[in-house]
C-alpha cells in the first residue's frame, strides 16, 4: 500500500538549474497538491489540481510549474532554481469529497546553493 | 497576515497527563478544521477533523473542540503517551473555495516525557 510516493528524497542544486520533483499516488485520488515547509513555518500551498488537465495556483506559486496529465502523477517543476526555494516539499492527495483528509508523502528535501 | 495561528511553539507534558494544543483563526469563512501530526523526516499524518456544524469531535484519546464565536479550536490528548511526541499542525479550509486549499498554522512541538 504505497499511498503518496515522492522522489527524490534529497536533492542539492546549483542556482539556475532546473529540476522536477516527482509525486505519484495509487489511491485514484482526483485532488493533488504541493506544499513547501520552511523552518518555523507551517505548510504553504504552491499549486493544486482537482483532476487530470486541471491545475490552479496556491499561496506561493511563483517559480514553480505543474501539470497533471494523469490521475496518478503530479510533478512540480523548478525552471531556474533560486536559494529562496531551499525547502522541504510535500505532495498530498485526497478524493474529491471535501471531507476527506489529505494524505501526504514523506517529502523531498531540496537545497539550492 | 497569518490566518491560522498556533501561538505556542512547544509544549511539554508528562506521560498520562492531558495535552492541550490550541489554534486560533481569523478568517470567518473557514468551516472545516483538521489536525495533523508530523514526525521528523516524515510527511504529516491526519489525526482528526471537525466541521463548523459541530463543537466537538472525539476519536479515541483525541478530542477536538471548536468555539466558533471565539474562532478558536483545541486538541486534547488524554492520556498523553511518549509516542505522541511530534509536531502538531492545525489546518483550516473553506466551503467558498470548494475546500480546495488548506491553510496551516506554524505547528506546536509536543514533548511527552515518561
Amino acid at each position: 500500500n504505497a499511498g503518496v510516493t515522492q522522489t527524490p528524497k534529497f536533492q542539492v542544486l546549483k542556482t539556475g538549474q532546473s529540476m522536477t520533483l516527482q509525486c505519484a499516488q495509487d489511491m485514484n485520488h482526483e485532488y493533488m497538491s504541493w506544499y513547501r515547509q520552511d523552518p518555523g513555518m507551517g505548510l504553504r500551498l504552491i499549486h493544486y489540481s482537482v483532476g487530470a488537465g486541471i491545475t490552479d495556483q496556491g499561496e506561493v506559486p511563483n517559480g514553480y510549474n505543474v501539470s497533471r496529465s494523469t490521475t496518478e502523477d503530479f510533478p512540480l517543476r523548478l525552471l531556474s532554481a533560486a536559494p529562496s526555494q531551499t525547502s522541504v516539499y510535500f505532495c498530498a492527495s485526497r478524493g474529491l469529497n471535501s471531507n476527506q483528509p489529505q494524505h501526504f508523502g514523506d517529502g523531498t528535501r531540496l537545497s539550492i546553493l | 497576515d497569518q490566518q491560522v495561528k498556533q501561538n505556542s511553539p512547544s509544549l511539554s507534558v508528562q506521560e498520562g497527563r492531558i495535552s492541550i494544543l490550541n489554534c486560533d483563526y481569523t478568517n470567518s469563512m473557514f468551516d472545516y478544521f483538521l489536525w495533523y501530526k508530523k514526525y521528523p523526516a516524515e510527511g504529516p499524518t491526519f489525526l482528526i477533523s471537525i466541521s463548523s456544524i459541530k463543537d466537538k469531535n472525539e476519536d479515541g484519546r483525541f478530542t477536538v473542540f471548536l468555539n466558533k464565536s471565539a474562532k478558536h479550536l483545541s486538541l486534547h490528548i488524554v492520556p498523553s503517551q511518549p509516542g505522541d511526541s511530534a509536531v502538531y499542525f492545525c489546518a483550516a479550509s473553506a466551503r467558498n473555495s470548494g475546500y480546495s486549499t488548506l491553510t496551516f498554522g506554524k505547528g506546536t512541538m509536543l514533548l511527552v516525557s515518561p
